[in-house]
């Protein structure tokens, strides 16, 4: 495998169910992203990892709760979510989270659908 | 606080033609980096261009090139020669270069624009 992959391509959770979303970057990278696409509005960054320690959390739900174990994994654990949390979740690495210009490499996102 | 608007929620192009995808954004900042990415169909986004907001020369990359106006604090993308795989979802971004009284590590996206290619 290549690049940014996410696991599971897709979920379907009930509001009491936990869950967990799975990144890994085979880029050799530093940082780590979680961003969540809804439709209708813009990309909204949510976590970011820098070796594997949390840099960012931008005022997220708690039950949303983000885990790097190691600077290729990346992982987003879901319990009681609300149906307004169905979207589409995108993972992102980059060699490092500085500087500004650096190239975010994207996975294909997991797409969420809360019941 | 940045924002990033795309005027145009969807735009078609005729195969081989050429189009404009437009991006105007605030901020109070001298310094950042302006990207567009796409996304196609398969969801994966990918880096299309980006421009340095302390250059002038017009970022090119092959068929995509940006017209960046800082003082009107625009960054639109012509894509010419269109081709059938340019179809795709076109999001502008905008990050700063360094923290000021905040985080610079947030990249605020556009809400995107929908380009078909007809062939």
């Amino acid at each position: 495998e290549t690049g940014v992959t996410q696991t599971p391509r897709h979920l379907v959770m009930g509001m009491t169910n936990k869950k967990s979303l799975k990144c890994e970057q085979h880029l050799g990278h530093n940082a780590m992203y979680w961003y969540k696409q809804s439709a209708k509005k813009p990309l909204e960054l949510m976590f970011v990892y820098s070796l594997e320690e949390r840099v960012e959390n931008n005022s997220v739900p708690s039950r949303f709760s983000p885990e790097c174990p190691n600077s290729s994994h990346l992982f987003l654990h879901l319990h009681t979510l609300q149906p307004e949390d169905s979207a589409l979740y995108l993972c992102a690495s980059s060699q490092d989270p500085h500087p500004a210009g650096e190239t975010q490499y994207f996975g294909p996102g997991t797409r969420l659908l809360v019941l | 606080a940045q924002t990033v608007t795309q005027s145009q929620p969807e735009m078609s192009v005729q195969e081989a033609e050429t189009v404009t995808l437009s991006c105007t954004y605030d901020t109070s900042e001298s310094d950042y980096y302006l990207f567009w990415y796409k996304q196609p169909p398969s969801r994966q986004m990918i880096l299309v261009i980006r421009q340095e907001a302390y250059k002038q020369q017009n970022a090119t990359e092959n068929r995509f090139s940006v017209n960046f106006q800082k003082a009107a604090k625009s960054f639109s993308l012509k894509i010419s020669d269109s081709q059938l795989g340019d179809a795709a979802m076109y999001f502008c971004a905008y990050r700063p270069e360094r923290n000021s009284g905040g985080s610079n590590y947030k990249l605020t996206f556009g809400k995107g624009t929908l380009l078909t290619v007809n062939p």
